[in-house]
């Protein structure tokens, strides 16, 4: 199973793009990058997916180079509401999935 | 949209009490799992459930048991509360896929053990 590192806290200002980055050394061939986001006394809710290159949907951009060996969620133009804990994860097919202690962004005005 | 209810928001019990807590989701996922969450501990998982009846063990199971007798169904049970099982709850579900990318999750159950 491929750790994760990421930072414990980021801060932000609204308006700013924020980019939060993933380190998972040991990587596997089979293994997607996914990043979820949890809300204060919310489950955590998934964001995006992607396997390499660059992925975007309405909520956010990841990066991820060719070596895959880390990955870069970016979030454009953040807002207040954006405060929360980002989580990245390794996960492959059928495997269950592990949280770590996630990155808690906080975004002020 | 995926719908995974937890039938308490919040719940107090006692030492030694037996405690269900009690999932269901509305699309007919395969997965079902239950993780605890913790201040400076993130989620972890306790049971995991990849069908009807069947169960397997997490990180954290000590404590705990499951049961999964309808699919849209997955209880989690604390047969003798401690206070150190005193927690966050949360259930999620999710589909069969190969590339395994979306966990969906309940609002959660803020258990309190006195």
């Amino acid at each position: 199973l491929a750790k994760t590192t990421q930072p414990i806290s980021m801060d932000s200002y609204e308006g700013q793009e924020v980019n939060i980055t993933c380190s998972h050394n040991n990587i596997a061939t089979n293994d997607y990058i996914t990043w979820y986001q949890q809300f204060p006394s919310q489950g955590p809710r998934f964001i995006i997916q992607g396997y390499k290159t660059k992925v975007t949907n309405e909520v956010a951009s990841l990066f991820i180079p060719a070596d895959r060996k880390s990955s870069t969620l970016s979030l454009p133009r953040v807002s207040l509401s954006d405060t929360a804990v980002y989580y990245c994860l390794v996960v492959s097919g059928y495997s269950t999935l592990t949280f770590g202690k996630g990155t808690m962004l906080l975004v002020s005005p | 949209d995926v719908k995974v209810t937890q039938s308490s928001r919040y719940l107090v019990k006692r030492t030694g009490e037996k405690v269900f807590l009690e999932c269901v989701q509305d699309m007919d996922h395969e997965n079902m799992f239950w993780y605890r969450q913790d201040p400076g501990l993130g989620l972890r998982l306790i049971y995991f459930s990849y069908d009807v009846k069947m169960k397997e063990k997490g990180d954290i199971p000590e404590g705990y048991s499951v049961s999964r007798e309808k699919k849209e169904r997955f209880s989690l049970i604390l047969e003798s509360a401690s206070t150190n099982q005193t927690s966050m709850y949360l259930c999620a579900s999710s589909q069969d896929s190969p590339t395994n990318e979306k966990l969906f999750f309940g609002s959660g159950t803020q258990l309190s053990v006195l």
